[in-house]
């Protein structure tokens, strides 16, 4: 079955990076398009970026354009977020997310969902 | 972006009972509507898309309806493990948004 297990949170500074990894296994996954999603401690889910299938073209929320990077390693079956110049409103658990089939856009519904990693950002 | 609200904000209700979340979207999404579980501590959960499509093994009690702004998901029976929040989600434009959420508990 698909499965997605993300790793790489944890606490780190303002102003720190922070790169969380996403490992995909049960599908094609150089065939989809991936999302993260993020949730806010007690607060509800915002989307955070969507990369295609082969990486050709990123997207990415507002709050975090020009900070965050997506990126993906099709060889390794893995999905990434590169997190720079982090605020305090980034705490939040982050989840990667499979869109429903291979023609994913930028704006998809999410099924399945992985277990999410927490990153803190405090002093 | 499309802003996304759901009414009650939470609720209490008890074993058996029939409940029913409304979603409203800011603007037209034709039936581009999701609807998510989540429990606490867990991963959200899809039960429905295409604002009225259950998800494959999600119970039959769970049904969605609504086009266009307005949009309602309704628990037949709702039993015990339903106790959670739910939230609806619009794929009609990006960036997709998320509605604040609904919580159901036991009264």
């Amino acid at each position: 079955q698909v499965q997605l297990v993300e790793s790489g949170g944890g606490v780190v500074q303002p102003g720190g990076s922070l790169r969380l990894s996403c490992a995909a296994s049960g599908f094609t996954f150089s065939s989809y398009g991936m999302h993260w999603v993020r949730q806010a401690p007690g607060k509800g889910l915002e989307w955070v970026a969507f990369i295609r299938y082969d990486g050709s073209n990123k997207y990415y929320a507002d709050s975090v354009k020009g900070r965050f990077t997506i990126s993906r390693d099709n060889s390794k079956n893995t999905l990434y977020l590169q997190m720079n110049s982090l605020r305090a409103e980034d705490t939040a658990v982050y989840y990667c997310a499979k869109p429903p089939g291979v023609g994913a856009t930028p704006a998809d519904w999410f099924d399945p969902w992985g277990q999410g990693t927490l990153v803190t950002v405090s002093s | 972006a499309i802003r996304m609200t759901q009414s009650p904000s939470s609720l209490s209700a008890s074993t058996g009972d029939r409940v029913t979340i409304t979603c409203r979207a800011s603007q037209g999404i034709s039936s581009y509507l999701a609807w998510y579980q989540q429990k606490p501590g867990k991963a959200p959960k899809l039960l429905i898309y295409a604002a009225s499509t259950l998800q494959s093994g999600v119970p039959s009690r769970f049904s969605g309806s609504g086009s266009g702004t307005d949009f309602t998901l309704t628990i037949s029976c709702l039993q015990s493990e339903d106790f959670a929040t739910y939230y609806c989600q619009q794929y009609y434009s990006y960036p997709s948004t998320f509605g604040p959420g609904t919580k159901v508990d036991i009264k």
